[in-house]
């Protein structure tokens, strides 16, 4: 069964720490992951992807088989940074994603 | 980029009444969207799988009689709770790719529904 779990439901960080947002998931096919973020009153939005191999706003995620990791990083944090975030588990094909419980970061000034 | 509509962004109804919420993709065809469902301080929890032009699929604990899911075209897909309870407050969030064919599974959300049901 897919799962992802995401450990920390509120990480606080003060402004220009580095920040690191877990994702552990459970796959027995081939994983593509992502992260999405809600900022306040807006919607759900794409961060990543890590097939994108890509940094966002400076948020960067290495997929890591070994220990069915992928953790959001970002080496100094902004106040704009706060927000939910939420690791996803998908496969290829029109398949739906499976959410982690999300991490809510607040970045304190 | 793709956009998702969601309406209406927020309904207030009476016990025992159908609410319908309607999902739109205004910019691309969505031959498949998908319907989650999020309680306060929780994740997304997946409702069912609208596909058009066929029946919806229903995950596991969500009753299909309650959560009536139509995608009648490639752009629209509406869920109605009927007879609706307060138990079913929450937020309704719907998403859809917008790039199938590409091998990419990347989710395009509404800006969801929150339903409050007195």
């Amino acid at each position: 069964a897919q799962r992802v779990t995401q450990p920390e439901k509120l990480l606080s960080v003060f402004k220009g720490a580095p920040v690191e947002l877990k994702c552990n998931y459970s796959y027995s096919g081939s994983p593509e992951l992502f992260w999405y973020v809600q900022y306040s009153r807006q919607r759900l939005q794409l961060l990543l992807r890590h097939i994108s191999r890509e940094s966002i706003k400076g948020f960067t995620a290495d997929l890591n088989k070994g220990e069915t990791s992928f953790h959001l990083k970002k080496p100094f944090a902004q106040e704009e940074d706060s927000a939910m975030y939420y690791c996803a588990l998908g496969n290829s094909g029109n398949t739906p994603l499976v959410f982690g419980k999300g991490t809510r970061l607040s970045v304190i000034a | 980029g793709a956009v998702v509509s969601q309406h209406p962004s927020r309904v207030i109804c009476k016990s025992g009444t159908s609410v319908k919420i309607e999902c739109r993709s205004l910019d691309f065809q969505a031959t498949t969207m998908f319907w989650y469902r999020q309680f306060p301080k929780q994740s997304l929890m997946l409702m069912a799988t609208s596909n058009e032009g066929s029946k919806a699929t229903y995950e596991q604990g969500v009753e299909k009689d309650k959560f009536l899911i139509n995608h009648a075209s490639l752009t629209l897909s509406t869920l109605t709770v009927t007879s609706a309870h307060p138990e079913d407050s929450s937020f309704y969030i719907c998403s859809a790719r917008a790039d199938v064919g590409t091998g990419a599974n990347v989710l395009t959300f509404g800006a969801g529904s929150r339903l409050t049901v007195l």
